[in-house]
This record gives structure tokens, C-alpha cells and sequence, in this order.
């Protein structure tokens, strides 16, 4: 069975400070890995997606995560934070067992302050 | 091209009522999948869809139930409604089931069981 953990339901960063939103999978087959924002009254949209090619991968909006297979952690990155960072991050597991039937993580939400 | 469009935006029902929510995948898109979002979580996986028969369901009871029609556009009935079950629906389509297949969210229904 799959299973994603995001440490941290609450993170704060100043504006312009390094983000690192923490993601560990499980999945007894290869996975595949994503991470998703979500806005206020708003849906899902996809920031980045790991799909076993490169380890590191680079997503919209200057964001990037790095598949680490032995720590089994797809943490998301960003140098700089801006104040339009500031959602609800998902990080969601998919693997050849279920297709594109997405786990989810708990979310963490992101405050960035000026 | 339009997005994953659901409707009602939002809804209010009574505890032991019925409620439909209704989803348009994108043009082209033969899968549709719904995810539950309690608020302060994830969202889980609910239905997975595809050329109208049923792919996959997640950890849900019986009172839970979809279908999705020779257009694509699929709906989600619940049964006997809740107090638990006032969420956010979210309805995601892709071109198929594969893993490789990207999702793509609507907006959400909004649904408030009192």
C-alpha cells in the first residue's frame, strides 16, 4: 500500500528566505511522486511530478524536489520565497498498482512574511 | 480549452438527505476520479472512472457511490448524509488511467452537512 507523510502541518519563511517542505513515501513498487498547490477556495494545481527519470526534478514558479530513494523522501524546494507562495502544499504518491490514483499527504501550509 | 468544471459550487444538506455533485472532465479526457477533502487534510481518493466503468475505490462505505456517462461527465451520489461527510469534492480528469497520465483538478464542491 502506498502512504505519504509531510512533516510539518505549518511552515513560516521570511520573504526572499530559502522554503523546504518535507515529503516521505512509502510504496512497495517504484513510485511515482507529485506535488501540488492548493489557493484559498481553490482546486489542485500541479507543481512538479517525478516519474523515474531525473532525481531532480524543476516545476513552475521556481520550484524543484529531489527523489531520494534511500531516505524514500521527495522534498520540495524553493531559494526564495515570495509572498505569493503562501498555500496549502500536497505532496501525493501513485505507483504501476494503482495507476494514476493519487495518496495524498496532510498538506503543509506555507506563511511567508514580509 | 475549458478546464475540469464541477457543479454546484456549493451545497448545503440536512443529516439523512441525498446529494448529487456533477463533474465535466476536460475535451477528450475518459477518465474522471473524485477525491473527499475534510478540511485541514489531504484528499483522499474516493472513485476512479474510465470508458464508463469503475477502476478503482478507495477506503469509502457503501453510501458513496458514481457513474460516469457515454460523454465522460460523471457524477457522485451520496446516501444518507453525515455530519462527517461536509467536505470538499474534488473531481479530476485525465486522458486515461496509466500511470504516466497526468490528473488535472476542478475547483471543488463545497459541501456543508448540517
Amino acid at each position: 500500500a502506498q502512504s505519504v507523510t509531510q512533516l510539518g502541518s505549518h511552515v513560516s519563511v521570511s520573504e526572499g528566505a530559502l522554503v523546504l517542505l518535507r515529503c516521505n513515501y512509502s510504496s512497495s513498487v517504484p513510485p511515482y511522486l507529485f506535488w501540488y498547490v492548493q489557493y484559498p477556495n481553490q482546486g489542485l494545481q500541479l507543481l512538479l511530478k517525478y516519474t523515474s527519470a531525473a532525481t531532480l526534478v524543476k516545476g513552475i514558479n521556481g520550484f524543484e524536489a529531489e527523489f531520494k530513494k534511500s531516505e524514500t523522501s521527495f522534498h520540495l524546494t524553493k531559494p526564495s520565497a515570495h509572498m505569493s507562495d503562501a498555500a496549502e502544499y500536497f505532496c501525493a504518491v501513485s505507483d504501476s498498482q494503482t495507476g494514476n490514483q493519487f495518496y495524498f499527504g496532510t498538506g503543509t501550509s506555507l506563511t511567508v512574511i514580509p | 480549452d475549458a478546464g475540469v468544471t464541477q457543479s454546484p459550487t456549493h451545497l448545503i444538506k440536512t443529516r439523512g438527505q441525498q446529494v448529487t455533485l456533477r463533474c465535466s472532465p476536460i475535451s477528450g479526457h475518459k477518465s474522471v476520479s473524485w477525491y473527499q477533502q475534510v478540511l485541514g487534510q489531504g484528499p483522499q481518493f474516493i472513485f476512479q472512472y474510465y470508458e464508463k466503468e469503475e477502476r478503482g475505490r478507495g477506503n469509502f462505505p457503501d453510501r458513496f457511490s458514481a457513474r460516469q456517462f457515454p460523454n465522460y461527465s460523471s457524477e457522485l451520489n451520496v446516501n444518507a448524509l453525515l455530519l462527517g461527510d461536509s467536505a470538499l469534492y474534488l473531481c479530476a480528469s485525465s486522458w486515461d488511467v496509466g500511470l504516466a497520465y497526468e490528473q488535472y483538478f476542478g475547483p471543488g464542491t463545497r459541501l456543508t452537512v448540517t
